[in-house]
């Protein structure tokens, strides 16, 4: 059983600011870092998968960095909009699919 | 293509009994995986299969179990239901090939309810 943190557990944002939330974690016996997004009423939605140290991953406003070494990733979002409301996990990942996920960081963009 | 596909979404059951879920991974994904949430905690992991084998499991009793068939479907049984249970499960898949290192691709979930 992993010990994985993510801070804050939850966070009011104005629209159009950036925001960012940290995901740490026990770096032994890791293979990759998972990011999911989880709005309301739907099924978690895949955000990233990081591998390696140093990393860094983007997808339009959303990006991750991970540092393997010292077991922490974050996750950034810029220009924060009020479809990015949801709840963000990170998982890292132990053996066969066997993530450990956090308890997330619950967003709410205010318009 | 068609995404993840769980059955029942909604359950109830009473302490005793037994239930089974089913999941009906993305096409040509061979890797499925069980997470159960419960109010106040995170996705915690049960089991996974690739290939009709479980290739991992969880701290769960041995009350909860699953199995995987050739076209990939999976199913997940709980038995002598406990109150505890009341949960949302949910199925996820990955692929290709081992699907490691893959995202997870989750169904809309099954909801569970122990009375």
């Amino acid at each position: 059983i992993l010990n994985v943190e993510q801070s804050p557990q939850s966070l009011h944002v104005q629209e159009g600011d950036s925001t960012n939330f940290t995901c740490s974690f026990p770096s032994s016996n890791f293979y990759a870092l998972h990011w999911y997004r989880w709005e309301t009423a739907k099924s978690p939605e895949a955000l990233f998968v990081m591998t390696l140290n140093g990393d860094e991953k983007k997808k339009g406003r959303i990006s991750a960095t991970l540092n393997t070494k010292e077991g922490y990733s974050y996750l950034y979002i810029k220009g924060s909009q009020p479809e990015d409301s949801a709840t963000y996990l990170c998982a890292p990942l132990t053996g066969a699919n066997n993530l450990f996920f956090g308890t997330g960081t619950r967003l709410t963009v205010i318009p | 293509k068609a995404g993840v596909t769980q059955t029942p979404r909604y359950l109830i059951k009473t302490r005793g009994q037994q239930v089974t879920l089913s999941c009906s991974p993305i096409s040509g994904h061979r890797s499925v995986s069980w997470y159960q949430q419960t109010p106040g905690q995170g996705l915690q992991f049960l089991f996974e299969y690739f290939s009709e084998t479980q290739r991992n499991k969880g701290n769960f009793p041995g009350r909860f179990s699953g199995r995987q068939f050739s076209n990939s479907r999976s199913e997940m049984n709980v038995s002598t239901l406990e109150l505890g249970d009341s949960a949302l499960y949910l199925c996820a898949s990955s692929g290709p090939g081992t699907g490691e290192n893959s995202p997870l691709h989750f169904g809309n979930g099954t909801r569970l309810t122990v009375t």
